[in-house]
C-alpha cells in the first residue's frame, strides 16, 4: 500500500487479556516505531526498529509489553494482562533510514479500549 | 519538567488571523525540530521542518532559537483548514529515531 496500515483500526477488551496490534510500514522502509497517544496527552515513545539491529525497548511503560518485527517488514505490539491504563491509540510509523529526524510517516493508529 | 513543552490551547481566532505558537524543549543536545499537524481523531503529519536559519512554507513561518531553545510556528491569514492541533517535536540525538512530542496546541480557526 502507499501509507502505514495497523490493524484493528479499534480494540475493546477486557482487563486481564492479552492484545496484538499489527502494522505493517511503507514498503521499503527500514525503521519503524510504535507511540502511543493517550487521552489529551502527547504522543509517547515505546520502541523502535531499524534494520536488522536490536531494537531500541527503551520507552516500553512495562514488561506487560512487547514488540516483534518479522522479515523487517510487519510489526507485532503485544500487550499482555492488559490494565485499563493501556487505553489509548496505538501508532505505528515508518521511515526510510538511519538518519535522525527522517521525516516519520504515521498510520492511522489502533484505538484500544480496556474495560 | 516535560521535555518539550506547549500551550495546549485551546487557541481560537477568526479566519485571516496571524496565530503564532511556541514551544520549548529542555535537552540541549537536541538536533532536528518539527512541526506536525493532527487532525481530530487522525494520525500526525508533518507540518514542516525547523531550521536555525528560520524557514518558510507558504503561510506558515517556523523560527528555531537553540540559545534560547525556543521554537515557534506563525500561521498566516489563517485558514478554516487550519483547524488542527499543531505538535512540537524534538529530536534528541543525532543518529537516535526516538522523536519527543509535545502535548500539542489545538487551534479552532472560525469563520
Amino acid at each position: 500500500g502507499a501509507g502505514v496500515s495497523q490493524s484493528p483500526s479499534n480494540k475493546v477488551t477486557e482487563k486481564g487479556k492479552d492484545v496484538e496490534l499489527r502494522c505493517d510500514p511503507i514498503s521499503g522502509h527500514t525503521a519503524l516505531y510504535w507511540y502511543r497517544q493517550s487521552l489529551g496527552q502527547g504522543l509517547e515513545f515505546l520502541i523502535y526498529f531499524q534494520g536488522n539491529s536490536a531494537p531500541d525497548k527503551s520507552g516500553l511503560p512495562s514488561d506487560r509489553f512487547s514488540a516483534e518485527r518479522t522479515g523487517g517488514s510487519v510489526s507485532t505490539l503485544t500487550i499482555q494482562r492488559t490494565q485499563q491504563e493501556d487505553s489509548a491509540v496505538y501508532l505505528c510509523a515508518s521511515s526510510g533510514g538511519a538518519i535522525s529526524g527522517e521525516t516519520q510517516y504515521f498510520g492511522p493508529g489502533t484505538r484500544l479500549l480496556v474495560l | 519538567r516535560k521535555e518539550v513543552e506547549q500551550d495546549p490551547g485551546p487557541f481560537n481566532v477568526p479566519e485571516g488571523a496571524t496565530v503564532a505558537f511556541n514551544c520549548t524543549y529542555s535537552n540541549s543536545a537536541s538536533q532536528s525540530f518539527f512541526w506536525y499537524r493532527q487532525d481530530c481523531r487522525k494520525e500526525p503529519k508533518l507540518l514542516m521542518s525547523v531550521y536555525s536559519s528560520g524557514n518558510e512554507d507558504g503561510r506558515f513561518t517556523a523560527q528555531l532559537n537553540r540559545a534560547s531553545q525556543y521554537i515557534s510556528l506563525l500561521i498566516r491569514d489563517s485558514k478554516l483548514s487550519d483547524s488542527a492541533t499543531y505538535l512540537c517535536v524534538v529530536a534528541l540525538i543525532q543518529g537516535a529515531q526516538k522523536l519527543v512530542f509535545g502535548q500539542g496546541t489545538r487551534l479552532t480557526i472560525n469563520p
